[in-house]
């Protein structure tokens, strides 16, 4: 299966623990984009990379979250001293724009639980 | 991004065609409209896009008003693994798209 992977699926941690997950894109494409999705809502956009770049932060990413991407092929996305409010689903997703066309590819998501 | 506004649910039967409506009144003239739709515990999944004319797919039906302040998303011939929360967003397309803004959707159930 050549599409977006995530790992872990499911985290659970206690609160003001520091919790790492990271994301493999489809290979050919440039851009990766991270969004979190809590119950009954769509998802949120974090933040998103071109190649190795971080084009774009949303003001949800607080100074607890840290994301990169540092070769330009996975990313990782780090939320340090978590808080109960982070429980949510983290997606990745990635694309390779042309055109009109941005269709962006969704992984399965990581569940983060904050004891 | 132009506000896209939804039904919150809606109810088809299994075989028929379901029609979700979406309004986007603010629409800009170098922004398209994409659906995506998100089984439960599973990531979005993009369905089709369009800027003026009518697309189709091998899932799905776009249909754009002429002044492209709405649209139809149309699964002719429904089946119970359609169902799911569908997402209308109007965004850039190509290299001028980034983010992917969601609003709540319209949750469709196909019944037996």
């Amino acid at each position: 299966d050549t599409g977006v992977s995530q790992d872990p699926r499911h985290k659970i941690t206690k609160r003001g623990q520091n919790v790492t997950f990271r994301c493999d894109p489809i290979s050919e494409h440039n851009r990766l984009y991270w969004y979190r999705q809590t119950l009954g809502q769509g998802p949120e956009f974090l933040t998103y990379f071109q190649n190795e770049a971080q084009l774009e932060k949303s003001r949800l990413l607080s100074d607890r979250f840290s994301a990169e991407r540092p070769k330009g092929s996975f990313s990782t996305l780090e939320i340090q001293r978590t808080e109960q409010g982070d429980s949510a689903m983290y997606l990745c997703a990635s694309s390779f724009p042309s055109g009109a066309y941005n269709e962006q590819f969704f992984g399965p998501g990581t569940r983060l639980t904050v004891l | 991004d132009a506000k896209t506004t939804q039904p919150p649910s809606m109810d088809c039967a299994e075989g028929r065609a379901a029609n979700l409506p979406c309004n986007h009144s603010t629409i800009s003239g170098n922004e398209y409209v994409y659906w995506y739709r998100q089984i439960h515990s599973q990531g979005p999944q993009y369905i089709i896009h369009g800027l003026k004319n009518n697309e189709t797919n091998e899932m799905a039906s776009l249909i754009i008003t002429e002044d492209r302040k709405s649209s139809t998303l149309i699964l002719p011939h429904a089946t119970l693994r359609d169902t799911a929360v569908y997402y209308c967003i109007v965004t850039k397309g190509g290299t001028s798209g980034s983010r992917l803004t969601f609003g709540e959707g319209t949750q469709l159930t196909v019944n037996p």
